[in-house]
């Protein structure tokens, strides 16, 4: 059972706007987050993470925010930029060993 | 430059033939881990380790095996390769949790 969900397969976003990833998550147990942006034909390269003590953490253009109560975290990257097109990935960990991923977002920016 | 090299990039191969992919990292992380990527399945961990000679199962090992005799590698053994462990597999090491990941360019595994 898929602990880790992203529930958007695809999202289209023209450049300049915001992009909005969502990520929803089953196990209370996890406290640390993550996101990873994955290009074709290369591994993910990690992006931000946040851990369950705090609700926000920003670097640049993209900031993850934690909604603990609702078991929800976002990626928001603002603003959008045509090189952001990519596969977008969250991740959790209850141990900081074992890691569960989403099954990605496409992301398209459309110049 | 740091990196996770995995080897090979792509591999074919037939149904019960034992084959290794190699991973090596050059940025003595202690931690290394290994995942699938399936379509719709997004990317699942196979198994980690947290240093030389601790290793610990994931998500999804069965059907895998892996070794840490020293730090910087961590292959991937599959004994006996079923049409099911077709996928795409990534390495990725990293000092440690709150640290950042490193991920291989990943290997295209058909096993026929």
């Amino acid at each position: 059972d898929q602990q880790v969900k992203q529930n958007s397969p695809s999202l289209s976003v023209q450049e300049g706007r915001i992009s909005i990833l969502n990520c929803d998550y089953t196990n209370s147990m996890f406290d640390y987050f993550l996101w990873y942006k994955k290009y074709p034909a290369e591994g993910p390269t990690f992006l931000i993470s946040i851990s369950s003590i705090k609700d926000k953490n920003e670097d640049g253009r993209f900031t993850v925010f934690l909604n603990k109560s609702a078991k929800h975290l976002s990626l928001h990257i603002v603003p959008s930029q045509p090189g952001d097109s990519a596969v977008y990935f969250c991740a959790a960990s209850a141990t900081g060993n074992q890691f569960y991923f989403g099954t990605g977002t496409s992301l398209t920016v459309i110049p | 430059e740091a990196q996770v090299t995995q080897n090979p990039r792509y591999l074919i191969t037939v149904t019960g033939k034992k084959l290794t992919v190699t991973c090596s990292q050059n940025m003595n992380h202690e931690y290394m881990s290994w995942y699938r990527q399936d379509p719709g399945l997004g990317l699942r961990q196979i198994y980690y380790s947290m240093n030389v000679e601790v290793t610990d199962k994931g998500d999804v090992p069965e059907g895998y095996k892996v070794s840490r005799k020293e730090k910087r590698n961590f292959p991937l053994i599959l004994e006996s390769p079923s049409p099911n462990q077709t996928s795409l597999y990534f390495c990725a090491s990293s000092y440690g949790l709150g640290f950042t990941t490193f991920f291989g360019q990943g290997t295209r595994l058909t096993v026929v």
